[in-house]
């Protein structure tokens, strides 16, 4: 348990559909990050928040659309996506400092798109 | 711009042997440098990192990595491993701050298998 929990851990969905995928962590951490991990390609990074405010956007295309109401709470929702889009996503989170801080991240939502 | 390589897709070592896992980076400056690994159906977790001083850090699970700013390289390696350390293990790289966040590089993985 590192303090990250993500909800669904499975989710499939038509392209057509709208879902959302739930990130919530205990640690009292101020920067939240979403990553994709496709298979056989490095995680990419998509979102950062830090102190609920995006701070990176790594080219990612507008049908998902990420939401941080709160330091503690991360979405990202998902429209009209793509079979490519099939991955897990993986949630993280890390204290706000001048360096790097450790990244603690959730189990992941293992997405298919069909 | 920064990049990370992890030559190796799959590594299968016995148990009880030793273990060196490979990562070079490209980075213009000191880089900050990063071991995770993650279990099957979880997330990752942090093994060790590198950010100045000794160039030999040791982590948590008996791992250790030395950075080589000559190579570029940042090896993981442990002198016995044990069943529960197959996984897959990712190299990364701090590829700046976002506003006191972080960014990281990470490498595609090396998947590890024990054979008993």
């Amino acid at each position: 348990e590192t303090g990250v929990t993500q909800t669904p851990r499975h989710l499939v969905m038509g392209m057509t559909n709208k879902k959302s995928l739930k990130c919530e962590q205990h640690l009292g951490h101020n920067a939240m990050y979403w990553y994709k991990q496709s298979a056989k390609k490095p995680l990419e990074l998509m979102f950062v928040y830090n102190f609920k405010e995006q701070t990176e956007n790594n080219s990612v295309p507008s049908r998902f659309s990420p939401e941080c109401p709160n330091s503690s709470h991360l979405f990202l929702h998902l429209h009209t996506l793509q079979p490519e889009d099939s991955a897990l996503y993986l949630c993280a989170s890390s204290q706000s400092g001048t360096g790097y801080e450790k990244l603690f991240f959730g189990s992941g939502t293992q997405l298919s798109v069909l | 711009a920064q990049s990370v390589t992890q030559p190796d897709i799959h590594i299968t070592v016995s148990e009880g042997a030793s273990l060196e896992l490979r990562c070079n980076y490209s980075y213009g400056a000191t880089p900050y440098l990063f071991w995770y690994v993650q279990s099957p159906g979880q997330g990752l977790q942090l093994l060790l990192k590198y950010f100045s001083g000794d160039t030999l850090v040791q982590g948590i699970k008996g791992f250790e990595a030395e950075f080589k700013r000559s190579q570029s390289s940042f090896n993981l390696r442990k002198p016995s491993v044990h069943w529960s350390d197959a996984a897959e293990y990712f190299c990364a790289v701090g590829a700046g701050g976002i506003q006191g966040a972080q960014k990281l590089v990470f490498g595609q993985g090396t998947r590890l298998t024990i054979n008993p």
